[in-house]
């Protein structure tokens, strides 16, 4: 099993600043690899595949970067809608497993 | 647009078999391409997949879970459905059902559904 450590779990972060997220893979994920936005009482929404895409009408703010086994989230000049908790997922080989998500709040 | 809706007890009692069901509505549950699957994230805690599943029927389980899972699909109603046998009050979580087209990540989700194991 592909273990994905994201770090830090914390992140204090002003608005208008920028957020930078790590995920780590224990093995070579190649770019499969996700990232996820989740606010509370919401399901999960997609922001990230393939390392560095952003789904459909995820905003330019949120870039993502990486491959093989580092990875990172940067989202550029944060919006109060932006305070959330994020998640990697690999996909490169079963189970798919997720990290232990990082919370940016304010 | 595809919508997922998860269905299902909201409490379980303990030994017993959690059923779940998510219908499919927007577009085709039997295209090539993509897996259906189930997730779950207990109380305060991150996300876990549980379950996948092609239209074909090829199933994809996780270890930790497989000796007590099982996913289907039933393509004439446009629906996927779990059994999770022997539930602890670890199995307590928000169930959800999603969509994950090949060499992507969940991209439709359903809104999540609140199962509770206790007598």
């Amino acid at each position: 099993e592909i273990v994905l450590t994201q770090s830090p779990v914390t992140l204090s972060v002003s608005p208008g600043e920028r957020a930078t997220l790590s995920c780590r893979a224990s093995q070579n994920v190649n770019r499969y690899l996700a990232w996820y936005q989740q606010k509370p009482g919401q399901a999960p929404r997609l922001l990230i595949s393939g390392a560095s895409s952003r789904a459909t009408g995820v905003p330019g703010s949120f870039s993502g970067s990486g491959s093989g086994t580092e990875f990172t989230l940067t989202i550029n000049s944060l919006q109060s809608e932006d305070f959330a908790v994020y998640y990697c997922q690999q996909y490169h080989s079963w189970p798919l497993t997720f990290g232990g998500g990082t919370k940016v709040d304010i | 647009q595809l919508q997922l809706q998860e269905s299902g007890p909201g409490l379980v009692k303990p030994s017993d078999t959690l059923a779940l069901t998510c219908t499919v509505s927007g577009d085709s549950i039997d295209s090539d391409g993509q897996y259906w699957g189930w997730l779950r994230q207990p109380p305060g805690e991150g996300l876990e997949w549980i379950a996948s599943i092609k239209y074909s029927g090829n199933t994809y389980y996780n270890p930790t879970l497989q000796s007590r899972v099982t996913i289907s699909i039933d393509t004439s109603k446009s629906q996927f459905s779990l059994f999770l046998r022997s539930v602890t009050a670890a199995d307590t979580a928000i169930y959800y059902c999603g969509r994950r087209p090949y060499y992507n990540g969940w991209d439709v989700w359903g809104p999540g559904t609140t199962v509770t194991v206790s007598s």
